[in-house]
């Protein structure tokens, strides 16, 4: 079984400064793509970034980075240049490769706060 | 990206009758569609897989008498939630994955509420 770690219920961060949300994951499996997703106050799950695990490459969709280490199970996001529609819910998920059901095991989330 | 419909947005109901809430995905088939809980604050909670043509799959825990899955074409799966009490009440979101990839598309949620 798949266990995905946010160990920061709450962040805040001042509009324009950079924001990093930790993540950590355990699983056995060598194949499995990993995924921060947004929940606004709409409470609308918004896919922000995925990272396919066998890519040593960073994803990056821009404003938005993450810092994925494999070996230490470890998938952070980074937020540069905050703005105020960046509040919201994140939630790290993963996805292992090996099954049919591609079920999704998300983290507890990270409740981000842009400041004005 | 995808398009996933949910219907109703909000429901309020009486307790001991039943409510149906539909998802659709709508510009793509999706054999797999999936079922969440949220709690305020709180992370999404996989209830159940529903499979086009066949049984839905619950998590355990999940009464699979009161959370009745229907998924009778490739773009509908609905949930019933029968003889609902108040404690039932919560936000449910459903997702469907697009065949043959890892790609899920979330509906925007219903909030049923119980009196």
């Amino acid at each position: 079984a798949q266990t995905v770690t946010q160990s920061q219920p709450e962040m805040s961060v001042q509009e324009a400064e950079t924001v990093t949300l930790s993540c950590t994951y355990d699983t056995s499996e060598s194949n499995y793509y990993l995924f921060w997703y947004k929940q606004p106050p709409s409470r609308q799950m918004i896919l922000v970034i995925r990272q396919e695990a066998y890519k040593q490459q960073n994803a990056t969709e821009n404003r938005f980075s993450v810092n994925f280490q494999k070996a230490a199970k470890s998938f952070s996001l980074k937020i540069s240049d905050s703005q105020l529609g960046d509040t919201a819910m994140y939630f790290c998920a993963f996805i292992p490769l090996r099954g049919s059901a591609r079920q999704l095991t998300f983290g507890s989330g990270t409740q981000l706060t842009v400041l004005p | 990206g995808a398009v996933v419909s949910q219907h109703p947005s909000r429901v309020i109901c009486k307790s001991g009758t039943s409510v149906k809430i539909e998802c659709r995905s709508l510009d793509f088939q999706a054999t797999t569609m999936f079922w969440y809980r949220q709690f305020p604050k709180q992370s999404l909670m996989l209830m159940a897989t529903s499979n086009e043509g066949s049984k839905a799959t619950y998590e355990q825990g999940v009464e699979k008498d009161k959370f009745l899955i229907n998924h009778a074409s490739l773009t509908l799966s609905t949930l019933t939630v029968t003889s609902a009490h108040p404690e039932d009440s919560s936000f449910y979101i459903c997702s469907a994955k697009v065949p043959y990839s890892y790609e899920q598309y979330f509906g925007p949620g219903t909030r049923l509420t119980v009196t």
